[in-house]
């Protein structure tokens, strides 16, 4: 079966450091692979979006970035990291298709910039 | 651009009461699939329709899309305090099957 891994959990960071947030996929090939952010109490900010290695769409002009190194790895960062970047980040993976196919989202990691 | 727009908000219902979230899209969907958040977690994978003015039921929960495909609804009869959560619609976009337009959700609490 197929499992998505996020990590960390959590994450404090001071205002201008470096981030890095990983996220794996196993049990699947070629995977569609999401980022999100979730402010608090809030909807889903679709971040970035990569249909193969190396290839990813960026959808609101940001601090941030994605790369895509391998298949199954899609990994979020910034180099300085701004009060506004705070937020609950989901990765998401779903299958290729010719349709939309469901998403199944990682557990998240909430960020706090102090 | 493409937008969802789901109402409403909050609801506050007393267990048993019935509960329905609205999502509607300024152009026509591909499909339209339904999430549901638990407080901390992540959102998880409900249902997705596919065809207009297309009917399914889980259990409670009842889901319909609409015949020109721009909105959608999620009616819970009979509410459970485990039902507590926020409901997202996702829409599919016509021309770009790899992309999804969240709705804001609706935060469902319920008082036992």
């Amino acid at each position: 079966s197929q499992t998505i891994h996020q990590w960390p959990a959590t994450l404090v960071q001071p205002v201008g450091s470096p981030l890095s947030l990983e996220c794996t996929v196993e049990g699947t090939s070629n995977p569609n692979l999401y980022w999100y952010r979730q402010a608090a109490g809030r909807g889903l900010q679709l971040l970035f979006y990569s249909v193969g290695i190396g290839q990813i769409s960026s959808e609101v002009p940001q601090n941030l970035s994605a790369s895509r190194p391998q298949d199954r790895q899609f990994i979020l960062s910034s180099k300085k990291l701004l009060l506004s970047d705070s937020g609950f980040y989901l990765c998401a993976w779903s299958v290729q298709g010719f349709s939309n196919q469901p998403q199944h989202f990682g557990d998240g990691t909430r960020l706090s910039i102090l | 651009g493409q937008q969802v727009m789901q109402i409403p908000q909050y609801q506050h219902v007393q267990e048993g009461e019935d509960f329905t979230t609205y999502c509607n899209s300024s152009t026509t969907l591909s499909n339209i699939q339904w999430y549901k958040q638990r407080p901390g977690g992540h959102p998880v994978f409900l249902i997705q329709l596919v065809k207009s003015g297309e009917v399914k039921k889980q259990k409670r929960l009842t889901f319909q899309f609409g015949e020109a495909k721009k909105n959608s609804s999620l009616h819970i009869t009979a509410t459970q305090t485990t039902d507590v959560g926020t409901y997202f619609c996702a829409g599919g976009g016509l021309y770009n099957f790899n992309k999804f337009y969240f709705g804001s959700g609706t935060k469902l609490n319920v008082k036992p």
